[in-house]
């Protein structure tokens, strides 16, 4: 079964970091280009940073840029995402997102793990 | 930054046909995919390049994209089909998505 799975979430106070993984399973990652899309609670979603298949092309959401780093281990079949200064307007929850391409192009987003909720409060 | 419009809501009685608006600027000259969400749950995606259908969406599903406009019909719309529907394309390799219509079925 073609599974993505995310961990790392959690509750955070505004200014600090956390990293959030992401394990594939039944498929290779190395194939396919690879995304973070998040939902603050009520709202819709928001795509928030993709990563080509090696890495050669990486693009971030303007309201996360220069605070996110997007990042991938495909021997470990994993997807990361550093978030650094985090700020009250981050809380949502997190979905790592496998695109049915190899670039940050016209493909969709074909598998969609359940999810790590980000919380940053005081 | 690129933006994509979609209605918050459309209501539809079951059999009929729902359709989904997606306006932005020049659309037609873009990809777009249309992604399913029922509540609780992960988005889906059930419309890519415009008209295609992922495996395993079933065939009432159908897109067109033209214009400023792409569009996603459900023909013959069940009670299963009740959810949010999201328009989502790429604009210089960031992606963007629509608000957002949720899809009622009276």
């Amino acid at each position: 079964e073609v599974q993505l799975v995310e961990s790392g979430g959690g509750l955070v106070q505004p200014g600090r970091s956390l990293r959030l993984s992401c394990v594939a399973s039944g498929f290779t990652l190395d194939n396919y280009a690879m995304h973070w899309v998040r939902q603050a609670p009520g709202k819709g979603l928001e795509w928030v940073s993709g990563i080509s298949w090696n890495s050669g092309s990486i693009a971030y959401a303007a309201s996360v840029k220069g605070r996110f780093t997007i990042s991938r281990d495909n021997a470990k079949n994993s997807l990361y995402l550093q978030m650094n200064s985090l700020r009250v307007e981050d809380t949502a929850m997190y979905y790592c997102v496998k695109d049915n391409g190899s670039y940050l192009d016209y493909h969709g987003m074909d598998v969609w793990g359940q999810g790590t909720t980000v919380t940053v409060s005081s | 930054s690129y933006e994509l419009t979609q209605p918050p809501s459309v209501s539809v009685s079951p059999g009929q046909t729902a359709s989904f608006t997606c306006s932005g600027d020049k659309l037609g000259d873009k990809y777009v995919c249309w992604y399913q969400q029922r509540s609780g749950q992960s988005p889906v995606l059930v419309i890519y390049q415009d008209s295609k259908r992922p495996s395993g969406i079933p065939d009432r599903f159908s897109g067109s994209n033209s214009g400023n406009t792409a569009t996603l019909t459900i023909t013959g719309t069940q009670a299963m089909d009740e959810a949010d529907y999201y328009c989502q394309a790429w604009d210089s390799s960031t992606g963007v998505f629509g608000g957002g219509t949720k899809l009622t079925v009276l």
